[in-house]
């Protein structure tokens, strides 16, 4: 069955370090990537997306993520984290092929915590 | 400009009674989607609608019925509410319904059944 880990529930970082969020799925074949976030009340926003090509891929907000097919997995960085930054982050894939229709499974979310 | 448009925000009611949620989509998109997130942040898609068609049926209780009364709009009308029907319920649309479409997200409803 096609499945999306995200093994962190929580995430504490200090504002100006490097962060990681982690994803592996588990799926027939190379699926769709998504990351999304999602701040206090609000909706889901799209990060960034891969779907074929250069693995590593740039989104909005300064993240960027990095495909490792090997790993079976799809990673979420930023440089420099900013306390706007602070929100819950899904990751997400969608089959792949044809007829597959758009079907998005996210993994449980790992939430994101700023100290000053 | 919203993009994707959900009302009610919030709505609170009691177990037993039928609720609707409606759902609008400026972006002209073919089609839509209904998720579930539950108390524990876990989202799960429940319906989705191309054209007005639906094409994804996940294993949801016949109480939730979808409707699409144009390609713009995709409502959820929820027969007599129970307890564990207390969610985030969050509509999206994208242009196609291919894998490849990116999916736009309402701010959610969130449901309290008491």
């Amino acid at each position: 069955a096609q499945s999306v880990t995200q093994p962190d529930i929580h995430i504490t970082v200090s504002e100006g370090a490097s962060l990681e969020l982690r994803c592996n799925y588990s799926y027939g074949a190379t699926p769709y990537l998504f990351w999304y976030v999602q701040s206090p009340g609000q909706g889901l926003q799209l990060l960034l997306k891969y779907f074929s090509g250069d693995t590593l891929v740039q989104g909005i907000k300064g993240f960027e993520a990095e495909f490792k097919r090997s790993q079976s997995s799809f990673n979420l960085r930023k440089p420099s984290v900013h306390w706007s930054d602070a929100a819950e982050y899904f990751c997400a894939v969608a089959p792949m092929f044809s007829g597959g229709y758009n079907k998005l499974i996210f993994g449980a979310g790992t939430r994101l915590a700023v100290h000053p | 400009d919203t993009a994707v448009s959900q009302t009610p925000k919030y709505l609170v009611t009691q177990m037993g009674n039928d609720k609707s949620i409606k759902c609008e989509q400026n972006l002209g998109h073919d089609t839509m989607y209904w998720y579930k997130q539950d108390s524990k942040k876990f989202l799960k898609i429940m319906f989705s609608y191309n054209n007005k068609e639906l094409i994804i049926n996940e294993t949801v209780p016949n109480r939730f019925s979808p409707k699409s009364p144009d390609k713009a709009h995709l409502n959820l009308h929820i027969n007599s509410l129970e307890l564990g029907d207390s969610a985030v319920y969050f509509c999206a649309s994208s242009q196609g319904d291919r894998g490849t479409d990116t999916q736009y997200f309402g701010p959610g409803t969130r449901l309290t059944v008491l």
